[in-house]
């Protein structure tokens, strides 16, 4: 159980395109969810913190209208990079806490999205 | 701010050794603890926490104590299996659901 998906699993696009990214729970309700982005050898940052209905909270040094968050609903967030330049490529994973799981404060970790800019 | 280090990778041993991965923290406050391993190709998963000074986490074999005096949480394992191989996230939650994580270490078992 606890089960996060996300899509694609990498892209590629041309600088100045924009690149929508799903994040889906699959068996349980998250009311909460967190997008991370990783640089190769370094650790997960947390980039923004989602709860289902209402606006991102953005960390600190990221941009807002570059990275668009919506969780419109509760088995789905999507994190838009508009656009997007190769300083933006890197990893990018998601994780949801929610209902209907077995720890109700315990982040379940999509597979992550890697991105390349061109 | 808070952080955490973790020793560098990667970790290289054979079957059945010996396995320990060093964690230290920096923190205000008394964060819980935990230990995320990442199989390949799949997400972070939670091997094991601790939320409060000596408390241990165990999952798996695997096992962290809660040493506030060092602000640590290493990582052990008696006997590493090469279905270990995978990276390990140590990362601190300062109790605001958020993770800060360290940066990965490779554990790479040969038979």
């Amino acid at each position: 159980g606890a089960v996060v998906s996300q899509h694609p699993s990498w892209v590629i696009c041309k600088s100045g395109t924009s690149v929508k990214i799903e994040c889906r729970s699959l068996d349980f309700q998250a009311t909460t969810m967190f997008w991370y982005r990783q640089f190769p050898k370094q650790s997960l940052m947390l980039m923004a913190t989602s709860n289902e209905g209402s606006k991102a909270t953005y960390e600190q040094g990221v941009e807002k209208d570059k990275f668009l968050i919506n969780h419109a609903s509760l088995t789905l967030s999507t994190l838009t990079v508009t656009s997007a330049h190769p300083e933006d490529s890197s990893f990018y994973i998601c994780s949801a806490t929610g209902r209907g799981t077995a720890s109700t404060d315990t982040q379940y970790f999509g597979p992550g999205t890697r991105l390349t800019v061109l | 701010g808070d952080s955490v280090t973790q020793m560098e990778g990667p970790v290289t041993l054979s079957e059945e050794a010996f396995l320990t991965i060093n964690c230290t923290y920096t923190a205000t406050g008394y964060p819980s603890l935990f230990w995320y391993v990442q199989y390949p190709g799949e997400g972070l998963q939670l091997l094991l926490k601790a939320t409060k000074a000596d408390d241990k986490g165990s999952n798996k074999g695997f096992e962290a104590t809660y040493r506030k005096e060092t602000t640590s949480f290493h990582l052990e394992k008696g006997s590493v299996q090469v279905s270990d191989s995978a990276v390990y996230f140590c990362a601190l939650s300062p109790r605001n659901d958020k993770l800060i994580f360290g940066t990965g270490t490779r554990l790479q078992v040969f038979p």
